[in-house]
């Protein structure tokens, strides 16, 4: 398995822009998780998912942010409409069960 | 706060010299977790911890958890500049939420 796939790696965007971060978990795995890392703020969790179903979307940080995963082997991050503040990396993970998080190598965005 | 908290949040020190991190958390828990992350990458799993056990070898790596403190220790002995990146400790509580939250790190540096 390639492990979780992330794409893009890096994406700059203009303020207001629609951005799509594109996840592929590992095959089997039934959890997805969405963080973003910043200086200031660490590593946040986003959303996750079990069985491709959203359970927990507390940490989407305001109406902007949007996650589905249609099947078990995609998940999107959306962003409409995009700003400088949200300029950071987003990883997305993937595991089954209680057990260790595989992490995607991560997508860098630029919002200018 | 359901996130861990690591301390110290940086750490300098000589190559061969032992490097310890500590970790405190606030909920019960089923297990914790180790994760490191060097600049610009994924997090990588180093290590899983139930919080039936006391001290986990694997390699350089030593983890011990204290349930009754609320916390876990990283020891890296022996360290190599290699080593430098940032640590993470997450833990999995009994909530069944199956969500991680991660801390905000340690950042070591190794001294060749």
């Amino acid at each position: 398995d390639a492990g979780v796939i992330q794409s893009p790696r890096h994406e700059v965007t203009e303020m207001g822009q629609e951005v799509t971060l594109r996840c592929k978990p590992i095959s089997g795995h039934n959890s997805l998780f969405w963080y973003r890392q910043t200086m200031m703020r660490g590593l946040e969790l986003l959303i996750y998912f079990n069985n491709n179903v959203p359970i927990d979307d507390s940490g989407m940080p305001e109406d902007r942010f949007s996650a589905k995963m249609p099947n078990a082997s995609f998940s999107t991050l959306k962003i409409q409409p995009s700003e400088p503040r949200d300029s950071a990396v987003y990883f997305c993970a993937s595991r089954t069960g209680e057990g260790v998080a595989f992490f995607g190598q991560g997508t860098r965005l630029t919002v200018v | 706060s359901q996130q861990g908290e690591e301390d110290p949040q940086a750490l300098s020190i000589q190559e061969g010299e032992n490097a310890t991190m500590n970790c405190s958390y606030k909920t019960s828990i089923n297990n914790l977790q180790w994760y490191r992350q060097n600049s610009g990458r994924g997090l990588v799993h180093l290590i899983l911890i139930r919080s039936n056990e006391r001290e986990k070898h694997s390699g350089r790596l030593r983890v011990t958890l204290d349930t009754s403190k609320k916390s876990s220790s990283l020891l890296i002995t022996a360290s190599r500049a290699a080593d430098t990146a940032s640590y993470f400790c997450v833990h999995e509580g009994q909530t069944g939420a199956n969500n991680l939250f991660f801390g905000t790190g340690t950042r070591l540096t190794v001294i060749p």
